[in-house]
């Protein structure tokens, strides 16, 4: 069966400090991934996806950025965290010519 | 543009039908989600529902499409305390990458 992974569950970073949050994807071969970012209160803001290895698509601009080194793997990452990068982060997956998208348990950032 | 609109917030008492509405913009939308997420969790895929298709039944819930309307209800019969959490539809068209969601609609059920 399948599985999503992410850590850390949580994360309290320093402004200007960088930032590594990893999502894993165990069960499935050359998945769509996601990531979005869920502000207090407020709904799911898409951020990147990936269709394979090293493609990246970026839904908006913004301080983060995001890589695939393997298949099943997927990284959010900021080199200067601003008090607006606060929030829930969501990795999300989607098998090839399914309709569904499983998200992964989440990590909440609070950046002071 | 793509939009999806939910209201905020539901309150129902235990063993009473809820009713969470969502209404969405795309023309083209070809499959419709609830999702559930309860506090400090993920999001749990409840049902979806493929644009061809009026209703859908699983249990307790009950999917309802008006695609004229581009109007979407999720139905829960019988709402329990633990089905406190908030909900979020959602849309994409086929092609696509992504999901649009709602805002979300925070369902409160008391005993």
């Amino acid at each position: 069966s399948q599985t999503i992974h992410q850590w850390p569950a949580t994360l309290v970073q320093p402004v200007g400090s960088p930032l590594s949050l990893e999502c894993t994807v165990e069960g499935t071969s050359n998945p769509n991934l996601y990531w979005y970012r869920q502000a207090a209160g407020r709904g799911l803001q898409l951020l990147f996806y990936s269709v394979g290895i090293g493609q990246i698509s970026s839904e908006v601009p913004q301080n983060l950025s995001a890589s695939r080194p393997q298949d099943r793997q997927f990284i959010l990452s900021s080199k200067k965290l601003l008090l607006s990068d606060s929030g829930f982060y969501l990795c999300a997956y989607r098998d090839r010519g399914y309709n569904e998208q499983f998200f992964g348990p989440g990590t909440r950032l609070t950046v002071l | 543009g793509e939009d999806v609109e939910q209201s905020l917030f539901l309150s129902v008492r235990e063993g009473d039908s809820s009713v969470i509405n969502c209404t969405y913009t795309d023309s083209s939308s070809t499959y419709l989600y609830w999702y559930k997420q309860e506090p400090g969790a993920g999001l749990q895929l409840l049902t979806y529902i493929f644009s061809n298709m009026d209703m859908k039944q699983d249990q307790r819930l009950t999917v309802l499409l008006n695609k004229k309307d581009k109007h979407l209800s999720l139905r829960i019969a019988d709402t329990q305390t633990g089905d406190s959490a908030i909900y979020f539809c959602a849309e994409t068209r086929t092609g696509f990458q992504k999901l649009v969601f709602g805002t979300g609609t925070r369902l409160l059920v008391s005993p």
